[in-house]
């Protein structure tokens, strides 16, 4: 079945870039999604078909999808930006989600 | 704008059967489909199956043998049931609709989620 590998845990200091990954199989030939989840909240969807920001979701969050690895980029890092985050694609009529990230803003 | 609210029993004993009901409110049910994803406690999602707007289903292998999915266009409602509950699904449940990125599909609207808990 088809994976997607995401670090763990990513620390970054507040105003600096954070630069999440996510990594599968020829993902460069999928859309990649990325949600944002905050401690016991649900889901929100940040960045859809790779790179569009969906209405509401602030200008510095951003993607990119090529070869075998996607990335969810955050400028401009803010305290509230400090949260898990999954990525998830379609494969064989299969939702996948990656296993999540932690972001840290220390 | 679409709402969804989950609802169902908190505790379930295992090998019990759990039924969880989402509500939708600003969207007709049947103009799109709609999932259910789970999340064990302090764990990652995990995609159950859709419903798709035809009342087709399609389901997560890993629990094919144990879940159905069904709407009900008069309540506007979407239901799940996992049959033979163990301890391992233990999790929040989430409806979500399924939006469309060409054949590709994601989750813009999402419930604000029901813990089930299994536990002898």
């Amino acid at each position: 079945s088809y994976e997607l590998t995401q670090p763990p845990s990513v620390s970054v200091s507040p105003g600096q870039t954070a630069s999440i990954t996510c990594s599968g199989d020829k993902l460069g030939n999928k859309y990649t999604y990325w949600y944002q989840q905050r401690p016991g909240q649900s889901p929100v969807l940040v960045i859809y078909q790779d790179n569009r920001r969906p209405s509401g979701i602030p200008e510095r969050f951003s993607g990119s999808n090529s070869g075998n690895t996607a990335t969810l980029t955050i400028s401009g890092t803010q305290a509230l930006d400090e949260a898990d985050y999954y990525c998830q694609a379609w494969d064989s009529n299969t939702v996948v989600f990656g296993g999540g990230t932690k972001l840290t803003v220390l | 704008q679409v709402q969804l609210q989950e609802s169902g029993p908190g505790l379930l004993k295992p090998s019990e059967t759990l039924s969880l009901t989402c509500v939708v409110s600003g969207d007709r049910i049947r103009s799109y489909s709609w999932s259910w994803i789970r999340q064990p406690p302090g764990k990652g999602l995990e995609w159950i199956g859709f419903i798709y707007d035809t009342g087709s289903t399609n389901y997560n292998a890993s629990l094919k043998s144990r879940v159905t999915l069904s709407v009900d266009t008069s309540k506007n409602e979407i239901s799940l049931r996992l049959r033979s509950v163990t301890a391992a699904d233990t999790a929040v449940y989430y409806c979500a609709r399924v939006d469309r990125g060409g054949s590709s599909p994601y989750f813009q609207h999402w419930g604000q989620g029901t813990l089930v808990t299994v536990s002898s």
